[in-house]
């Protein structure tokens, strides 16, 4: 089956400073990969998601890149924001639809003011 | 995206015993999915709850232990059964839309 990697388990940045979390898939076959926020005591919420025939995709301070033949993918967070302290999940998906979704094992997210 | 509401929020229960978790959408969605999310760790897909039929269970995951029921397009319940306190953690339902997935609020179950 399907194995996600995340890296880093822990990140702390500065107030506006650019904040970087990687992950690697193991299925060539995953083609749709997003990514959630999970705030303390909080479900986890959707913030951005990358289907396999793009290469990056930008919301606001958000974006994610896409490498398939490296089977890589990276959420990349600007000018961050004590508001943006949270666990970080990167996802993967087999079948490209929404179902079976492999995690990753998350990234703790410090904003330092 | 669909509103997504669990009962009970939380609860303690005894060794031994069962919790059903109910998992309520508020229009009709394909795709239900458990969720469990052990303390400080990632969430682990339990099963596919398919409406009308027997969910389909991840390796790991039994119906024995979770049986889960869905009797129509908008609601689910997980039953975590014969509980032990490895089974405290964050139970969570999703929904899938197209290629999207969203998330209920979760249940935190304590087992004493």
């Amino acid at each position: 089956g399907e194995n996600v990697e995340q890296h880093p388990s822990t990140l702390s940045v500065q107030e506006g400073d650019s904040a970087v979390i990687k992950c690697t898939y193991s299925d060539s076959a995953s083609n749709y990969f997003p990514w959630y926020k999970q705030e303390l005591g909080k479900r986890p919420q959707l913030i951005i998601d990358i289907r396999s025939n793009v290469g990056e995709k930008k919301d606001q301070r958000i974006a994610v890149t896409l490498n398939k033949t490296a089977k890589h993918f990276s959420l990349h967070i600007t000018e961050t924001q004590p508001e943006d302290s949270a666990v970080y999940f990167c996802a993967a998906s087999l079948s490209g639809s929404a179902r079976q979704l492999t995690f990753g094992s998350g990234t703790q997210l410090t904003v330092l003011p | 995206s669909a509103v997504i509401s669990q009962k009970p929020s939380r609860d303690i229960c005894q060794r031994g015993t069962s919790l059903t978790i109910q998992c309520q959408v508020d229009s009709q969605v394909t795709m239900m999915f458990w969720y469990r999310q052990q303390p400080g760790q990632s969430l682990t897909l339990i099963a596919t709850a398919n409406q009308g039929s027997e969910a389909t269970y991840e390796s790991g995951f039994v119906i024995d232990k979770f049986p889960i029921s869905r009797p129509n397009l908008t609601f689910s319940t997980l039953t975590v059964s014969n509980l032990s306190p490895e089974d405290s953690s964050i139970y969570l339902c999703s929904v899938g839309q197209i290629y999207e997935q969203y998330f209920g609020p979760g249940t935190r179950l304590t087992v004493t």
